[in-house]
């Protein structure tokens, strides 16, 4: 597609609740990236993938957060029993290169009430 | 330690002012910058990559000093709509990586 693709928009989830973010990066970035962005923050690092290699989980905060990739295309974050603290933007980048920058989806914005 | 660090502003300047904004990065391996910039409610949109022999795109020119792991990002004749949320980014480690970003830096242009 032209630009990186997220859904939902907008997702308000109870405390507790499994959510699952969907990702459609540009068509031929090979790399994929996810980010959580809370409010007056700047984008931290989640996780990267390498086509459908997840390379780098580092910065996932627990072991409630998942991400896959598992055709090298479209990637879906899921959260499991999800935390208030849990409230952010949540951002899908990808790109060709590192060098060459990423493109950023939209976002997702989740609400744990 | 924050491995990109910024200051937060905000730098509320007037149209036609020229600005700069300071941006410094831990990890001296790090090969590939980056300025974006993010809009209310928006998503950060890539603004230009920082070279080693500095670059310019119009009113932006951006700078890169190694030595002192600093980048930083020159506006000249601030418009309205350069008001924003400015973020710098460095990749993590070499020349591969996720990039780490910087809280970011308001800037306001007032009439």
């Amino acid at each position: 597609g032209a630009g990186v693709s997220q859904s939902p928009r907008y997702k308000v989830a109870k405390r507790g609740q499994d959510v699952a973010l969907r990702c459609d990066p540009i068509s031929g970035h090979v790399s994929l990236f996810w980010y959580q962005q809370a409010l007056g923050q700047g984008p931290e690092f989640l996780t990267y993938f390498q086509n459908e290699a997840q390379l780098d989980k580092s910065g996932l905060p627990s072991d409630r957060f998942f991400a896959e990739r598992p055709e090298g295309s479209v990637s879906t974050l899921k959260i499991q029993r999800t935390q208030q603290e849990d409230s952010a933007v949540y951002l899908c980048a990808s790109s060709l290169r590192t060098a060459y920058g990423y493109t950023f989806g939209s976002g997702t914005r989740l609400t744990v009430v | 330690r924050k491995e990109v660090e910024q200051d937060p502003g905000p730098f509320n300047v007037p149209e036609g002012a020229t600005v700069a904004f300071n941006c410094t990065y831990s990890n001296s391996a790090s090969q590939s910058f980056f300025w974006y910039r993010q809009d209310c409610r928006k998503e950060p949109k890539l603004l230009m990559s920082v070279y080693s022999s500095g670059n310019e795109d119009g009113r932006f020119t951006a700078q890169l000093n190694r030595a002192s792991q600093y980048i930083s990002l020159l506006i000249r004749d601030s418009k309205l709509s350069d008001s924003a949320t400015y973020l710098c980014a460095a990749n993590y480690g070499g020349s591969q990586g996720n990039l780490i970003f910087g809280k970011g830096t308001k800037l306001s242009v007032k009439p």
